[in-house]
């Protein structure tokens, strides 16, 4: 597709339950990051990808948190037993590169996971 | 404890005139500074970016501008318009690991016709 597609938009779970979080990269892009943006705050780094591997997970808040991206190309992020804590949007990025001078990243629109 | 700052949660301006938005940062590490803007329900979209070798850097309507001494940058959008309202996000990175952005809290311009 043209852009990033994050899946769900919106995902409303209860506590104690598992979540995936899908993101679907611009095709061709090799890096992929995750971020996560509490309410007033701006986005937090969790994790970057670089093709199939974790080049740096330092961001994931605890192990209750994982990701994957097989193929490299789409990425999932899971939380098991979830906490009303992990409420947040979601956001996926990815770009051509990581270098610093290109910040090519691209956003998904984010899924907005609520725990009740 | 926040390396990114940006101390206005909000912002009015007047259509047609200049709306500054500020950042102040903490770490001396960081080398390369950008600006977000975030529509509601959209993820952000990259502005305009600024190394920390220069002290001014210019797209259009947008310049960014860096003072490393005082560890302060500012965007200006000159003139404003309706669109410009959205929330701009600040963010930093630092050259050992410059692909993890570090965020401040976002300031929500509002421009008024």
């Amino acid at each position: 597709g043209a852009g990033v597609s994050q899946t769900p938009s919106n995902k409303v779970t209860e506590k104690g339950k598992y979540v995936e979080l899908r993101c679907d990269p611009i095709s061709g892009h090799t890096a992929l990051y995750w971020y996560r943006q509490s309410l007033g705050q701006g986005p937090e780094f969790l994790i970057y990808f670089q093709g199939t591997g974790a080049a740096d997970d330092s961001g994931l808040p605890n192990d209750r948190f994982f990701a994957v991206r097989p193929e490299g190309s789409v990425s999932t992020l899971k939380i098991q037993r979830t906490e009303r804590g992990d409420s947040a949007v979601y956001l996926c990025a990815s770009s051509l590169t990581r270098t610093g001078s290109d910040y090519g990243y691209t956003f998904g629109s984010g899924t907005r996971l609520t725990v009740v | 404890d926040q390396q990114v700052k940006q101390n206005s949660p909000s912002l009015s301006v007047q259509e047609g005139r200049i709306s500054i938005l500020n950042c102040d940062y903490t770490n001396s590490m960081f080398d390369y500074f950008l600006w977000y803007k975030k529509y509601p329900a959209e993820g952000p979209t990259f502005l305009i970016s600024i190394s920390s070798i220069k002290d001014k850097n210019e797209d259009g309507r947008f310049t960014v501008f860096l003072n490393k001494s005082a560890k302060h940058l500012s965007l200006h959008i000159v003139p404003s318009q309706p669109g410009d309202s959205a929330v701009y996000f600040c963010a930093a990175s630092r050259m050992d690991s410059n692909y993890q952005l570090i965020w401040g809290a976002g300031t929500k311009l509002i421009i008024k016709p």
